[in-house]
């Protein structure tokens, strides 16, 4: 089983559209959640920590699920800049495990 | 201004032909870590120095080396490059390993495998 897990997509959605989507994590030791973005052969480049009692950062927000162990990431108010690949990102005791994304895809 | 840089962007070598990856950052960051991402999966851990210190994750095939001769650079170096190594290699630093820290990622190199 991966460490973490999640849906590839594409989620194809209209500008100004709302779309979220989870991933899950198998370790629960697990100790900090982040979410990554990834533009098409680029770097990941951190987009926001995930903080037990959820956290917002402008359109985006993030939730966490300790006993579910899952992570989830909504993006409100859909810009076609937000196309990319979102990674659901663990940190265990010294490393960091990726998952191999989920792709959204904004379209006009 | 690059924190960290990796060159080259785009590197093509022949088969079994050695080649050498290179990272340097400004950060002056405790850790460095070499990442390899094949087309649409997950970055996957090769491995990191802590300072001097470095650290193999278990299933990193021995083909694939590296070297930190000072904080700033950090090298990856893989012996004989085969088909399957023709991926995205990104470096990353963080300040610490644990706790929340934030990793730091170069823009990555190219590898082309002929």
């Amino acid at each position: 089983r991966k460490e973490v897990e999640q849906d590839p997509g594409p989620f194809n959605v209209p500008e100004g559209a709302t779309v979220a989507f989870n991933c899950t994590y198998s370790n629960s030791a697990s100790q900090s959640f982040f979410w990554y973005r990834q533009d098409c052969r680029k770097e990941p480049k951190l987009l926001m920590s995930v903080y037990s009692s959820g956290n917002e950062d402008g359109r985006f927000t993030a939730q966490l699920n300790r006993a579910s162990q899952y992570i989830s990431l909504l993006i409100r108010d859909s810009k076609l800049s937000d196309s990319a690949t979102y990674l659901c990102v663990v940190r265990g005791d010294y490393k960091l495990s990726f998952g191999a994304g989920t792709t959204v895809t904004v379209r006009a | 201004d690059a924190m960290v840089i990796q060159n080259p962007r785009y590197q093509v070598t022949q088969f079994g032909k050695p080649v050498t990856l290179s990272c340097s950052q400004t950060l002056n960051h405790n850790v460095m870590y070499w990442y390899q991402q094949k087309s649409s999966q997950a970055p996957k851990l090769l491995f990191h120095y802590y300072d001097k210190d470095f650290n193999n994750e278990a299933d990193t095939p021995d083909n694939f080396q590296s070297r930190r001769p000072n904080t700033s650079f950090c090298f990856l170096d893989i012996r004989s490059p085969g088909l399957g190594d023709a991926a995205m290699y990104l470096c990353a630093t963080s300040r610490e390993l644990a706790g929340a820290d934030t990793q730091y990622f170069g823009p990555g190199t190219r590898l082309t495998v002929l």
